[in-house]
């Protein structure tokens, strides 16, 4: 079964810090991958998705993502987080002609003003 | 546009009870998804609907969940009887085709005592 690895569980920082986030997945064929944010209070919702392409992704918010084939990962970056960047972030995978989506266990990011 | 709606918010109840939850997905979303999220992990897919047919119910534990959605609108995920392990979010997603971008409800949090 596909998994999906997410670490550091638990990440604080400051403003105008940067963010890396990782997502490992263990699948290896095609896959369809995603990130979601969950601020506090509100629905998750996409932040960036990566189908086929150009394998550097850009989102919402000043987020992008890169996908490295070869690692199986899918890294979540902002150079300069703001206080309202605070939120779980969820990587989620998809196997390539299937419906269904694996997340991993989210990351608790909290930006200090 | 209107979101996922999903009642209720909140729900607390003892173990071998039973309880009830409703879904709404985006209007014309022809995929409709029900999600378990337990504490510090990320939601994990539960059913499936392609319109009121079921496509994945492989993690549902049939012995006592249960979920239907006959007019291939609304859905109702149902548990009976409960047990403190089902204590979770449930979350309601929906998509205008399997495989498209998920909007996430904002969930119903379940206490079993």
């Amino acid at each position: 079964a596909q998994s999906v690895s997410q670490h550091n569980h638990h990440v604080i920082l400051s403003e105008a810090a940067s963010l890396e986030l990782g997502c490992n997945y263990s699948y290896g064929g095609t896959v369809n991958l995603f990130w979601y944010v969950q601020y506090p209070g509100q629905h998750l919702q996409l932040l960036l998705k990566y189908f086929s392409g150009d394998p550097l992704v850009k989102g919402i918010k000043g987020f992008e993502a890169e996908f490295i084939k070869s690692k199986f990962s899918f890294n979540l970056r902002k150079p300069s987080v703001q206080w309202s960047d605070t939120a779980e972030y969820f990587c989620a995978v998809r196997i390539y002609g299937n419906n269904r989506l694996a997340f991993g266990k989210g990351n608790q990011v909290v930006v200090i003003p | 546009e209107a979101g996922v709606a999903q009642s209720p918010r909140y729900k607390i109840i003892e173990k071998r009870q039973s309880v009830a939850f409703w879904c709404n997905p985006i209007s014309g979303h022809a995929t409709l998804y029900w999600y378990q999220q337990i504490l510090g992990q990320g939601p994990k897919l539960l059913i499936q609907f392609q319109n009121n047919g079921v496509v994945d119910d492989s993690q549902l534990p049939k012995d006592r969940f249960s979920a239907e959605r006959l007019k291939g609108v609304d859905s109702t995920l149902k548990i009976q009887p409960a047990k403190l392990e089902d204590s979770a979010v449930y979350l309601c997603a929906s998509s205008s085709a399997a495989g498209d971008e998920q909007y996430f409800g904002p969930g119903t949090r379940l206490t079993v005592t």
